[in-house]
């Protein structure tokens, strides 16, 4: 059983589109978040849930939106992507305390 | 934003050797400091949590201090084998804020 499962793996698509990646975590974790791996392999966070409620938004376009429709669930929405958005997205959930991260297999998203 | 820092950004070692990295870290308001072994096209996985003062943590030849007063970490491997080939990172945990990773030292063995 993974922990922490995103889908898609590899997803490809033309820019201006919209696209959707899912993650689900069965570890009973109130805390999940987005990671973005960025151009130089660095993980920089862009969001993080506690129980489906905001609390960490970082300096991310509006263009992106995280939705959880419960605890277990982390879904980040892409409208209107763009060539700079190609990058590999990591999903994570961790316990309460400042608990270590288990992440996700991340998902490549490349835009064409 | 908080400014956590790794060095050196990448070794090469050979087969044998042992080897260690630094992770620095703001040395007011800590609250905990993680280390996470990433390999190459796979994701990072915890490796240790370190809270105290002082804390000493080993796993097999790899092993971890914490200096909270100074603002750093060291994480050794002792008798590198290939497999240890991958990037490092630390994260580090304010009191009542969210974690900041480094920017990961990767660490490739040579056989």
């Amino acid at each position: 059983d993974t922990a922490v499962s995103q889908t898609p793996k590899y997803l490809v698509t033309q820019m201006g589109n919209d696209k959707s990646i899912k993650c689900e975590q069965n570890l009973g974790h109130d805390t999940m978040y987005w990671y973005k791996q960025d151009s130089k392999k660095f993980l920089k966070i862009m969001f993080s849930y506690n129980n489906k409620e905001l609390i960490i938004n970082e300096t991310v376009p509006n263009r992106f939106s995280p939705k959880s429709p419960d605890k277990a669930h982390l879904n980040l929405h892409i409208n209107s992507l763009e060539l700079g958005d190609s990058a590999v997205y990591f999903c994570a959930s961790s316990p309460p305390m400042a608990g270590e991260l288990f992440f996700g297999e991340g998902s490549r998203l490349t835009v064409l | 934003i908080l400014n956590v820092e790794q060095s050196p950004q990448s070794l090469h070692v050979q087969e044998g050797d042992s080897t260690n990295f630094t992770c620095s870290f703001p040395s007011s308001n800590f609250y905990a400091l993680h280390w996470y072994r990433w390999e190459t096209a796979k994701s990072p996985e915890a490796l240790f949590v370190m809270t105290l003062n002082g804390d000493e943590k080993k796993k097999g030849r790899i092993s971890a201090t914490l200096n909270t007063k100074e603002g750093y970490s060291y994480l050794y491997i002792k008798g590198s084998q290939p497999e240890d080939s991958a990037t490092y990172l630390c994260a580090f945990t304010p009191n009542a804020g969210k974690s900041t990773f480094g920017d990961g030292t990767t660490l490739t063995v040579k056989p």
